[in-house]
């Protein structure tokens, strides 16, 4: 596509539920990466995909926090048992390549709220 | 933390003023990238700065980096109401991902 695609632009869920969020990068962009920022923070780091496979997945928070790459294009942020400290806007960004010369694009990202 | 810092936290300007913002970062870096954030959604990628380089333009923007103090400046000249963002410097320290700052809240009143 065009740009960076993720979906739902905003999600409530209750405590205790699992909730997906997608993301659709620009066609051909072998990087993905996940970020999330929480209110009037800066971007923490989660978890990187080159092709299909994760070389870094470092910053997932929790075993609650699972990701996966399917066909080398949408991947899915799965988060389970959401807790309140989850709340925050997840940000997916793609880069042609996956040693960071270049710029990465942003999708607009996932709002997520847990009550 | 090898997480960088920018300085202001926020910036308060008029409609036709220069605004600067500075990075600091603590470890060796292949590039320090800038990203404005319009409304706390997506990030837009503005301009690279290379380790090589000291001094690089884009437009209104203008960036330098000097990798013996580890800092880094972006210059908006002449800024306008939609300049309007919070501004974010990245920078890669390892093999693949970039490492992001806090941020710069900068508002231009018309």
């Amino acid at each position: 596509g065009a740009g960076v695609s993720q979906s739902p632009s905003n999600k409530v869920t209750e405590k205790g539920k699992d909730v997906e969020l997608r993301c659709d990068p620009i066609s051909g962009h072998t990087a993905l990466y996940w970020y999330r920022q929480s209110l009037g923070q800066g971007l923490e780091f989660l978890i990187y995909f080159q092709g299909n496979s994760a070389p870094d997945k470092s910053g997932l928070p929790s075993d609650r926090f699972s990701a996966e790459r399917t066909g080398g294009s949408v991947s899915t942020l799965t988060i389970q048992r959401t807790q309140q400290e989850d709340s925050a806007v997840y940000l997916c960004a793609s880069s042609s390549t996956g040693n960071a010369n270049y710029g990465y694009t942003f999708g607009s990202g996932t709002r997520l709220t847990v009550v | 933390s090898q997480q960088g810092e920018e300085d202001p936290q926020a910036l308060s300007i008029q409609e036709g003023e220069n605004a600067t913002m500075n990075c600091s970062y603590k470890t060796s870096i292949n590039n320090l990238q800038w990203y404005r954030q319009n409304s706390g959604r997506g990030l837009v990628h503005l301009i690279l700065i290379r380790s090589n380089e000291r001094e690089k333009h884009s437009g209104r923007l203008r960036v330098t980096l000097d990798t013996s103090k580890k800092s880094s400046s972006l210059l908006i000249t002449a800024s306008r109401a939609a300049d309007t963002a919070s501004y974010f410097c990245a920078f890669r320290s390892g093999y693949s991902t970039l490492t992001f700052g806090k941020g710069t809240m900068l508002l231009v009143s018309p």
